[in-house]
């Protein structure tokens, strides 16, 4: 079965402090895995997408890598924000499921002031 | 860009009623998503378009749930008769026509479903 696990599901951490959140898929033949941002009653928004090929993608003060062989891909926010405060989500296309995201239950951080 | 719209935001309805969600894709996108998101169960794909043609709507949870896509530009999920356990967040989301398993899916802003 192919699935997508972010641990943890919550991580509360003072403001300025780096950011770690890990996901992990069970299946190294992938298309790409998209990480989303949730903020409370809103939509998905798209934060960072990293094609099977490719180790690691940046953006501004995010930054995140991939690795198929061990299942895994890390999500870096810098000095953290209040604003950081959302649900990130991980989402992985899988080869075997062409068009089909594959999500993770997410990990909810909120960034105290 | 105006991004994925969708319409209503908030939509309370009693049960057995008819229930019609809208959504506008990003021009262009020619690949359309239903999601549903729930507590218990997290982010489902309901059904599936390219190219307006349903590809893939085995997550379609009952034959209440019915989706149309009459044109490019417009798709609707509509349920008839709604029940309370249908309360969740519906999202609709769109991906560009060219490589689109290489390219990134864009989310509306979901319309969050009551039934009572």
């Amino acid at each position: 079965k192919q699935e997508v696990t972010q641990i943890p599901a919550a991580l509360s951490v003072p403001e300025g402090e780096n950011l770690v959140l890990n996901c992990s898929f069970t299946d190294s033949a992938i298309y790409n895995l998209q990480w989303f941002r949730q903020d409370p009653g809103k939509g998905l928004t798209s934060l960072l997408l990293i094609q099977s090929s490719q180790r690691e993608q940046t953006s501004g003060r995010l930054n995140a890598s991939l690795d198929k062989s061990s299942g895994r891909s890390t999500l870096y926010i810098a000095a953290s924000q209040p604003g950081d405060s959302a649900t990130y989500l991980c989402a992985v296309r899988y080869r075997s499921n062409d068009y089909k995201l594959s999500f993770g239950a997410g990990t909810t951080v909120t960034v105290r002031a | 860009d105006a991004g994925v719209i969708q319409s209503p935001r908030h939509e309370v309805t009693e049960m057995g009623q008819e229930v019609t969600l809208r959504c506008k894709p990003i021009s262009g996108h020619n690949s359309l998503f239903w999601y549903r998101q729930t507590m218990m169960r997290g982010l489902e794909l309901l059904i599936y378009f390219n190219n307006n043609v349903p590809i893939d709507d085995s997550g379609m949870p009952e034959d209440r749930f019915s989706a149309k896509m009459p044109n490019a530009s417009f798709s609707t999920l509509k349920i008839q008769p709604s029940e309370p356990r249908d309360s969740a967040v519906y999202f609709c989301a769109s991906s560009p026509r060219q490589g689109a398993l290489y390219s990134p899916l864009h989310f509306g802003n979901g319309t969050r479903l009551t039934v009572t």
